[in-house]
């Protein structure tokens, strides 16, 4: 099967660094995502890991890849008002048609 | 990164007429494009898969005369909802798979607010 999991709310002081995890299950994953949703638009990709790898960072986003534990994490520095929004984390595998499963979304806010 | 867009972003309809939304890849091909449906509050519900030329492939659950589903070109699928009633007032959300050159990753449009009163 295919089980994303992720933990609903996160509340982070701006300038503090945010830490979102995520946890799947198929093993078979090739790549995992993460996108951002602000109130009434659609998803903004905001980086990928590809399975055979344990850490990309771009500017301000680090993502931590665990296979072993079948962990994500992604990492926000220097948090601004900005990152609120919802979290998608997702995974990828060709066991499951190309198709993407998704965690249930953190939400992520940002306070003054 | 990619671009997709999807037209209208809000439509407001009455029951039992048909409401089209269509989603186009601008800057990439795209054989495969997915749509979604997404309550509030709630992760996103994969409604189908869309293949360039093919027919779609509905989840289960999914009616398909519902919900018409046409990929006539690498750039443009259409969601056609049929005899729209309030229960299919959602978000919609396509995304368009762009793979090859070392990527296999989707990409979303804006969404389309259906409200059927």
């Amino acid at each position: 099967g295919e089980d994303v999991e992720q933990s609903l709310f996160l509340s982070v002081r701006e300038g503090d660094s945010s830490v979102i995890n995520c946890t799947y299950t198929d093993s078979s994953s090739t790549y995992l995502y993460w996108y951002k949703q602000e109130p009434g638009a659609g998803l903004q990709l905001l980086t990928y890991i590809f399975s055979n790898m344990d850490m990309k960072q771009d500017q301000r986003l680090t993502v931590l890849l665990n296979k072993k534990d079948k962990h994500l994490s992604l990492r926000i520095a220097d948090t601004q008002t900005g990152d609120s929004a919802i979290y998608f984390c997702a995974e990828f595998s060709r066991s499951n048609d190309y198709k993407l499963s998704f965690g249930a979304g953190t939400t992520v806010t940002v306070r003054a | 990164g990619a671009v997709v867009s999807q037209h209208p972003s809000r439509v407001i309809c009455k029951s039992g007429t048909s409401v089209k939304i269509e989603c186009r890849s601008l800057d990439f091909q795209a054989t495969t494009m997915f749509w979604y449906r997404q309550f509030p509050k709630q992760s996103l519900m994969l409604m189908a898969t869309s293949n360039e030329g093919s027919k779609a492939t509905y989840e289960q659950g999914v009616e398909k005369d519902k919900f018409l589903i046409n990929h006539a070109s690498l750039t443009l699928s259409t969601l056609t909802v049929t005899s729209a009633h309030p229960e299919d007032s959602s978000f919609y959300i396509c995304s368009a798979r762009d793979f090859g050159h070392g990527t296999d990753t989707q990409y979303f449009g804006p969404g389309t607010r259906l409200t059927v009163l």
